[in-house]
């Protein structure tokens, strides 16, 4: 499977400051994920990250908020924009397998955010 | 709208004491049912995927079965090193999204 990677794995920021995450896969990938896991809860998808176009957002998630970029097939970044407490989390990006049709998805090592 | 379901919430077994872990679900069109073990601080890592209703697999002490609304992870002769939190997760229909349960959180102690 591929290796995948984030930064930073952690930050602490103020509130009303935006964070931007990245991660970066080492194998060209077709599906790239983005998923919050907040403390006692499951794991929530954001968005698809596609590339060359705009990211398909779930419900509860805008753009605005969580403004994504796929430049190319091996990298993605999400913006967690003028944050609050509330946005306290891990962030996760996840990367789909080898075959599209298997549809497994595998995870990188997540940021840790908090938001004071 | 796809729904999965964890239980127990927790579980404690002693080294070498058996057990199962359940994953209920509800999903339109089930595209695969997939089981994750996270380890405090790290991202999910894959175990298996189950696609049809009587299918098993296994890797080392795990054992993962699937029937048309729910799904066990059986441990066997549990480790220390099998405590983790361990995740259950659908795809239905048309799209790649997973739906995630809330976990289990496994502690084998020595």
């Amino acid at each position: 499977s591929a290796v995948i990677s984030q930064k930073p794995s952690r930050d602490i920021c103020q509130r009303g400051t935006s964070l931007t995450i990245q991660c970066q896969v080492d194998s060209q990938v077709t599906m790239m994920f983005w998923y919050r896991q907040q403390p006692g809860q499951s794991l929530t998808l954001i968005a698809t990250a596609n590339q060359g176009s705009e990211a398909t957002y779930e419900s509860g998630f805008v753009i605005d908020k969580f403004p994504i970029s796929r430049p190319n097939l091996t990298f993605s970044t999400l913006t967690v924009s003028n944050m609050s407490p509330e946005d306290s989390s891990i962030y996760l990006c996840s990367v789909g397998g080898a075959s599209v049709a298997s549809n497994e998805q595998f995870f990188g090592p997540g940021t840790r955010l908090t938001v004071l | 709208e796809d729904q999965v379901t964890q239980s127990p919430e927790a579980l404690r077994l002693q080294e070498g004491e058996s057990s199962s872990l359940n994953c209920s679900y509800t999903v339109s069109g089930l595209r695969g049912l997939f089981w994750y073990r996270q380890d405090p601080g790290k991202g999910p890592e894959f175990l298996f995927t189950l696609y049809s209703a009587g299918e098993e697999k296994e890797k080392e002490r795990l054992k993962a079965t699937l029937t048309k609304k729910e799904s066990f992870l059986h441990i066997t002769a549990p480790k220390p090193e099998d405590s983790a939190t361990y995740l259950c997760a659908v795809s239905g229909g048309s799209n790649y999204k997973l739906t995630f349960g809330k976990g289990t959180l496994l502690t084998v102690n020595p």
